[in-house]
Formats: C-alpha cells, sequence, structure tokens
C-alpha cells in the first residue's frame, strides 16, 4: 500500500492564480481530511470529509474548496491564491473517527508570491 | 468554541530525564482525545487515541492518561533519549464525521 499520498511536494503561486492540491489514498479510508501548519499553531483543520459525496467545513475553510467524488481521492482547490495561504498542506485519512489514528500524507509545500 | 491548549510550548531536557506534558480541552460532548508524534520535516504519526474517561495508555517508555470529566490529558516519557526530540500534538474529536482539532503542539528537545 502506498498509504496516502499527495501531490506535488512544492507549489510556488503568484496571487490570484488558482490551482488544486491533489490527495489520494489506497486503504479504503472513508474519513479524509485536509490541514494546514503554521508556526506556532499546529495543525488547523481546513475541510474534511466522511464519505465520497459528503465534505464539511473546518476551522478555516475561507478561500478553499473541496470535493469528494470517490473514495480514494479529495481535492484542496484554491480559488485565487493569497500570500497568507502560504503554508505546509496535511491530508490525512482514517478508516473510522472516534476509535482510528489518522494516517498523514507526506504534505506539499505552497508559496504564494 | 474549538480550544484545545497544550503546555508548555517548548521543553528542554537532559537525556534520562523524564517528562509530562499536558492538553486541555472542553469536556462536553466528548468523542475523543488522539495523540501524535510529529519529526521535523516528516508527517505526524499517531501514538495514541484514548475514549474512556481514565483511559491510559502505554507505548514503550511513551504513556497518555485521559481525565474527560475535567478535559484534560497527560502524556509522559520516561527516561528521555534524543530521538525522543519531537513536536507532540494533542487532537480532540469534536463529532463522529471527523472533526479533529490539534492544540498547538508542545517541541520537545532532548540533549545528550
Amino acid at each position: 500500500n502506498a498509504g496516502v499520498t499527495q501531490t506535488p511536494k512544492f507549489q510556488v503561486l503568484k496571487t490570484g492564480q488558482s490551482m488544486t492540491l491533489q490527495c489520494a489514498q489506497d486503504m479504503n479510508h472513508e474519513y479524509m481530511s485536509w490541514y494546514r501548519q503554521d508556526p506556532g499553531m499546529g495543525l488547523r483543520l481546513i475541510h474534511y470529509s466522511v464519505g465520497a459525496g459528503i465534505t464539511d467545513q473546518g476551522e478555516v475553510p475561507n478561500g478553499y474548496n473541496v470535493s469528494r467524488s470517490t473514495t480514494e481521492d479529495f481535492p484542496l482547490r484554491l480559488l485565487s491564491a493569497a500570500p497568507s495561504q502560504t503554508s505546509v498542506y496535511f491530508c490525512a485519512s482514517s478508516f473510522g473517527t472516534v476509535d482510528n489514528e489518522q494516517f498523514f500524507g507526506p504534505g506539499t509545500r505552497l508559496t504564494v508570491l | 468554541i474549538l480550544n484545545v491548549e497544550q503546555s508548555p510550548q517548548s521543553l528542554h531536557v537532559q537525556e534520562g530525564d523524564s517528562t509530562n506534558f499536558t492538553c486541555s480541552f472542553p469536556s462536553s460532548n466528548f468523542y475523543a482525545l488522539h495523540w501524535y508524534r510529529w519529526e521535523t520535516a516528516k508527517s505526524p504519526e499517531a501514538l495514541f487515541v484514548m475514549t474512556l474517561n481514565g483511559d491510559e495508555k502505554k507505548k514503550g517508555r511513551i504513556s497518555a492518561t485521559l481525565n474527560t470529566k475535567e478535559g484534560y490529558s497527560y502524556l509522559y516519557i520516561k527516561g528521555s533519549q534524543p530521538e525522543d526530540s519531537a513536536t507532540y500534538l494533542c487532537a480532540r474529536l469534536y463529532n463522529q464525521g471527523g472533526k479533529l482539532i490539534f492544540g498547538q503542539g508542545t517541541e520537545l528537545s532532548v540533549k545528550p
């Protein structure tokens, strides 16, 4: 199993550009989440999904869109990139929620100029 | 308010010292409390998932306790080693849909 994979590993955008961060998992996990890492703030939840077709907002959803058309994939879209979105983005998945740990992808480092 | 607070923010100890960190969270409507270990340039990895008041879990030299009624969890490391140097994150599950909210982490540095 590849686990949770994320592409790209690094990305530089200009303000106003849009892009999609890809996340995929091959563990047949129903639950997937997107986080951003900010200095001194740990991980902040952007959006999460309980299964195909169902998504919900986390702590910091503004400026980001998600969709979940398959169990395996959970892409994160930046509609109009801003410098405040410069961060490292982590995708995670889990088999369940209450009793199950999350497995994290390797992260995507995004810089918005 | 989705507050998960960790203390201290950072900790510097000598090899062989035992140490502990605190995670505080709202006690109402509790589902689960997670602990993760996060090494620099890597991804977070789960240590424990705790669901019941009074839970105690152990993995090698690392253990954790949970008090859901008063809203706190402790992580203990016995006989710290340099390889324990990492950021330790706790996270509270806010619903069964997977809304996991993290604290800001405790950064541990263990000097040989």
